[in-house]
């Protein structure tokens, strides 16, 4: 059984410019939340997606946006980017909402 | 405002010194506590969820206890490959929540020195 990927590992941009990032859920979940975690902070939630449906929104503006697609698998995109979005980037998925979330290893975002 | 809030910020221990951490949390409706266990850089790897007051779970070293207002994660002879940050989660109950909402303490940093 296949865990949480998440691609890239790392990436740097720089302000103003916009970021995609991938994430392939686990085996059989349909479920995905986006948490962002700044250094020295927990994970704070993005968004959570089901069955390509966005299902709820944490306190970030709209230019933080998502997709789910038919294998469940999810992107998050950031426009105009800004220096205080550097961060480490999280995906979990679930076989449901309220489930057990695993997470995946990250991918670290420098905004320079 | 859901909050969870972990103590202490740091903790560093003796290898064989047991030693608890603590997660007190106010939610509307507790749906489930979790712990998760983190290494620098790398993503959350799942512990134990908890459920209802008086429960408790045991994973070799780590034994997890929930009451109404906290849960304490219990180190039981800790070994230098136990260093990492431990964080708590809770989710809420609250209609008004997103189901399966994470809500994350900012957690507890554990060095165990040999």
């Amino acid at each position: 059984e296949t865990g949480v990927t998440q691609s890239p590992t790392h990436l740097i941009k720089t302000r103003g410019q916009q970021v995609t990032l991938r994430c392939s859920s686990q085996s059989g979940h349909n479920t995905v939340s986006w948490y962002q975690q700044a250094l020295g902070q927990g994970p704070q939630f993005i968004f959570q997606y089901y069955r390509e449906e966005e299902n709820g929104r944490g306190n970030f503006p709209p230019r933080f946006s998502g997709l789910q697609f038919p294998n469940y698998s999810s992107e998050l995109n950031v426009n105009a980017l800004e220096l205080d979005d550097s961060a480490l980037y999280l995906c979990a998925s679930s076989l449901r909402g309220p489930d057990t979330q695993y997470f995946g290893p990250g991918t670290r975002l420098t905004v320079l | 405002e859901d909050q969870v809030t972990q103590s202490p910020e740091a903790l560093r221990l003796q290898e064989g010194e047991s030693s608890s951490l603590n997660c007190s949390y106010t939610v509307s409706g507790l749906r489930g506590l979790f712990w998760y266990r983190q290494d620098p850089g790398k993503g959350p790897e799942f512990l134990f969820t908890l459920y209802s007051a008086g429960e408790e779970k045991e994973k070799e070293r780590l034994k997890a206890t929930l009451t109404k207002k906290e849960s304490f994660l219990h180190i039981t002879a800790p070994k230098p490959e136990d260093s990492a940050t431990y964080l708590c989660a809770v989710q809420s109950a609250d209609r008004g929540s997103t189901l399966g909402r994470l809500y994350f303490g900012r957690g507890t940093q554990l060095t165990v020195w040999p």
